[in-house]
């Protein structure tokens, strides 16, 4: 049973640094074709993908943030940790990880942790 | 970046209605398109890949169809369960990226 977890603060300040950790089980991150990645969904909009993290530690970014972004995972913890920097009031989300499941080499998303809400406010 | 239109942006229908959702992409993405469903305060939940190939545990009266630029998601018979937002997501080419949503409410 794969199950996903995100943790990390739920208010950050402007201009501060976001790091959230993915606590995972059910799989492992050092198994051939397996990925975990990113995504957050603002209050009342659509959801926009942010990182991807595979097995072999290939990493690919949201152009628009890969700047700010960084993707990196502990095999032995089961864990991947996204920080982001300089965070801003437009970056206050619901931010999503997910296992990645590859088809013909094509990547979807079907197991979802719950999901947590990050507030940017001075 | 490939953007992703869908309409209707929402959608009233009554429980028994046929629904059906357009996807459309900015350039071809062949056949790599998923449907996502989302209720309120949960996290997306993947309904269909491959434009047509069904999740395991996702109910028959869920299909989809298309390919390049233009797909659809149909709702057979729509279900109480079934009233909630739906997200496509292109997977042919990084960045990845997901419709603005489309959200079934009840009649």
């Amino acid at each position: 049973q794969i199950t996903l977890k995100e943790s990390g603060p739920t208010l950050v300040k402007p201009t501060q640094t976001l790091t959230l950790t993915c606590t995972f089980s059910g799989f492992s991150l050092s198994t051939s074709g397996v990925a975990v990645d990113w995504i957050r969904q603002p209050p009342g909009k659509a959801l926009e993908w942010l990182a991807l993290i595979y097995w072999d530690d290939d990493k690919r970014y949201n152009p628009s943030l890969k700047s700010r972004l960084t993707i990196t995972k502990d095999t032995s913890k089961n864990q991947v940790v996204l920080t982001m920097t300089n965070m801003d009031p437009v970056d206050t989300a619901t931010y999503y990880c997910a296992h990645v499941f590859c088809s013909g080499g094509r990547c979807y998303f079907d197991y979802w942790g719950q999901g947590t809400l990050v507030t940017v406010s001075s | 970046d490939i953007q992703m239109t869908q309409s209707p942006s929402s959608v009233s229908a009554s429980v028994g209605d046929r629904v059906t959702i357009t996807c459309r992409a900015s350039q071809g993405i062949n056949r790599w398109l998923a449907w996502y469903q989302q209720k309120p305060g949960k996290a997306p939940n993947l309904l269909i890949y491959d434009v047509s190939s069904l999740q395991s545990g996702v109910p028959s009266r869920f299909s989809g169809s298309g390919s390049g630029t233009s797909f659809t998601l149909t709702i057979s018979s729509l279900q109480p369960e079934d009233f909630a937002t739906y997200y496509c997501q292109q997977a042919n080419s990084f960045p990845l990226t997901f419709g603005g949503g489309t959200k079934v409410e009840i009649k």
